[in-house]
């Protein structure tokens, strides 16, 4: 069965400082992984997906993510924290080869970046 | 502009009253879906939609229904609304592709009193 962990409910940094968000996953097969931003009062905008080419991936707004596989984890970094980075973040497994429309959500970490 | 259209962003109701919820794509993709979003649980799955006239229960489809009578349109109705279903709400739409990011629409954070 699918599920996700997001390791943090909550992370704050200091603006220009790096950011880290943990998420691990089980999955049966081989799954997308994506992950999802949510600004206050917004929906929720792709940041990156991984979907088995290269294991890491970059994203807007200076984001990346590591897909490791031995560990099933798809952590999420940026070097630089800036303010505007400040959000709710989502990491989602997507496991499309027994059924593609199954989208799992993790249930969020929220970055606050502090001046 | 590429969009996925909720209406309304806010809704107040009283328990049994019923009400729907729009949501409409402009994109041509095959696959929509329903979520809410409650502290601490991310979303969750309440129906999804492969293509017209095909609709398949997520992983909280109780007290709600949906129908896809046309591809753009996926409504979500609440034929008799109940406090526990105080949520935001959020549409969303992809090609259908397993690979494929969802697009989401706004939101409509609903109040059931």
């Amino acid at each position: 069965a699918q599920s996700v962990t997001q390791l943090d409910s909550h992370v704050s940094v200091s603006e220009g400082t790096p950011v880290l968000l943990r998420c691990n996953y089980s999955s049966s097969y081989s799954p997308s992984l994506f992950w999802y931003v949510q600004h206050p009062n917004k929906g929720l905008q792709l940041l990156l997906k991984y979907t088995s080419a290269a294991t890491l991936v970059k994203g807007i707004n200076g984001f990346e993510a590591e897909f490791k596989k031995s560990e099933t984890s798809f952590h999420l970094t940026k070097p630089s924290a800036h303010m505007s980075d400040a959000a709710e973040y989502f990491c989602v497994v997507s496991d499309w080869k027994t059924s593609y429309d199954k989208v799992i959500f993790g249930p969020g970490t929220s970055l606050s970046v502090i001046p | 502009e590429a969009q996925v259209t909720q209406n309304p962003r806010y809704l107040i109701t009283v328990t049994g009253k019923k009400l729907t919820v729009t949501c409409s794509q402009n994109m041509n993709h095959e696959y929509m879906s329903w979520y809410r979003q409650d502290p601490g649980l991310g979303l969750r799955q309440i129906y999804y939609s492969m293509n017209v006239e095909v609709t398949d229960k997520g992983d909280v489809p109780e007290g709600y229904k949906v129908s896809r009578k046309e591809k753009r349109n996926f409504p979500l109705i609440l034929e008799s609304p109940s406090p526990n279903q105080t949520s935001l709400y959020f549409c969303a739409s992809s090609p259908g592709r397993g690979g494929s990011p969802l697009h989401f629409g706004n939101g409509t954070r609903l109040t059931v009193t």
